[in-house]
C-alpha cells in the first residue's frame, strides 16, 4: 500500500520560532510537494522538488525554504514562524509524467499548524 | 496566468440523484485535468484522469468529461449516496505540478 507520512497531525508553535514539517514517502516518486490549504483558497502550492537536491519555487514560497537531501523525504521550513502561516499543510508526491502514464499524486494526512 | 474556477463552492441533492460539478479554466491549454476526492481532515484522493484527446471517462458510477474547446471538464456521480458526501478538486497539469481548483462541496442527503 502505497504511503505519504507527515511528521506530526496537529502543531503548535510560537511566532518567530523556527519550524520544520517533514514528509516521506516510500512509493521511490521522483517528485514531492509541498501545499498549504486554507479555507475560501483552496490548495496553493508552496515548494515543490523534481530530484534529490532540486527544487522550485510554488505559487506562495515567501517565508518558506525546503530541502531534499535523499529521494524519500522532503522538508519544509519556517525560518520564523508567523500567525499568517497558521495553517493545514499538505505533502505529495508523484513519478515523473509521461504522455502515456498517470501524473496523479499521492497526498499525506496533512499537519495543521497553528502559530500563536 | 492560469485560472481554474469550479463553479460552486457547495452542491446538496437527495441520496440517488446525479450530481454535476463543474471546473472551468482560462489562459491555458493542459494536456490533461485530474479530478481528486477529500474528506475533513484528510488529505485528497485521487479519483480520474481525463486526457485533451479523450472526451469522456468512467469509473463505476464516476464520469468526467473535457471539452477543450469550452476549456471545462464536468464530473459527474450517478445514484448518488450519503457516503459520496465530500469536497471533490479539479487539477489541470501545469508540467510537473498540478493547479487546484478551490473545490465544491458535495452534501448527499437521505
Amino acid at each position: 500500500d502505497v504511503k505519504v507520512t507527515q511528521s506530526s497531525r496537529y502543531l503548535v508553535k510560537r511566532t518567530g520560532e523556527k519550524v520544520f514539517l517533514e514528509c516521506v514517502q516510500d512509493m521511490d516518486h521522483e517528485n514531492m510537494f509541498w501545499y498549504r490549504q486554507d479555507p475560501g483558497l483552496g490548495l496553493r502550492l508552496i515548494y515543490f522538488s523534481y530530484d534529490v537536491k532540486m527544487k522550485e519555487k510554488g505559487d506562495i514560497p515567501e517565508g518558506y525554504s525546503v530541502s531534499r537531501e535523499k529521494k524519500e523525504r522532503f522538508s519544509l521550513i519556517l525560518e520564523s514562524a508567523s500567525t499568517n502561516q497558521t495553517s493545514m499543510y499538505l505533502c505529495a508526491s508523484s513519478f515523473t509524467p509521461d504522455r502515456t502514464s498517470y501524473n496523479e499524486q499521492f497526498f499525506g494526512p496533512g499537519t495543521r499548524l497553528t502559530v500563536l | 496566468s492560469q485560472k481554474i474556477e469550479q463553479n460552486s463552492e457547495a452542491l446538496n441533492i437527495q441520496e440517488g440523484k446525479t450530481a454535476t460539478l463543474t471546473c472551468n479554466y482560462t489562459n491555458y491549454s493542459p494536456a490533461y485535468l485530474q479530478w481528486y476526492r477529500q474528506d475533513p481532515g484528510r488529505g485528497p484522493v485521487f479519483l480520474l484522469l481525463i486526457r485533451e484527446n479523450e472526451k469522456e471517462k468512467r469509473k463505476e458510477r464516476l464520469k468526467v468529461t473535457f471539452d477543450t474547446t469550452l476549456k471545462q471538464s464536468l464530473f459527474h456521480i450517478t445514484a448518488s449516496q450519503p457516503a459520496d458526501s465530500a469536497t471533490y478538486l479539479c487539477a489541470l497539469e501545469a508540467g510537473t505540478a498540478l493547479i487546484f481548483g478551490k473545490g465544491t462541496t458535495l452534501s448527499v442527503s437521505s
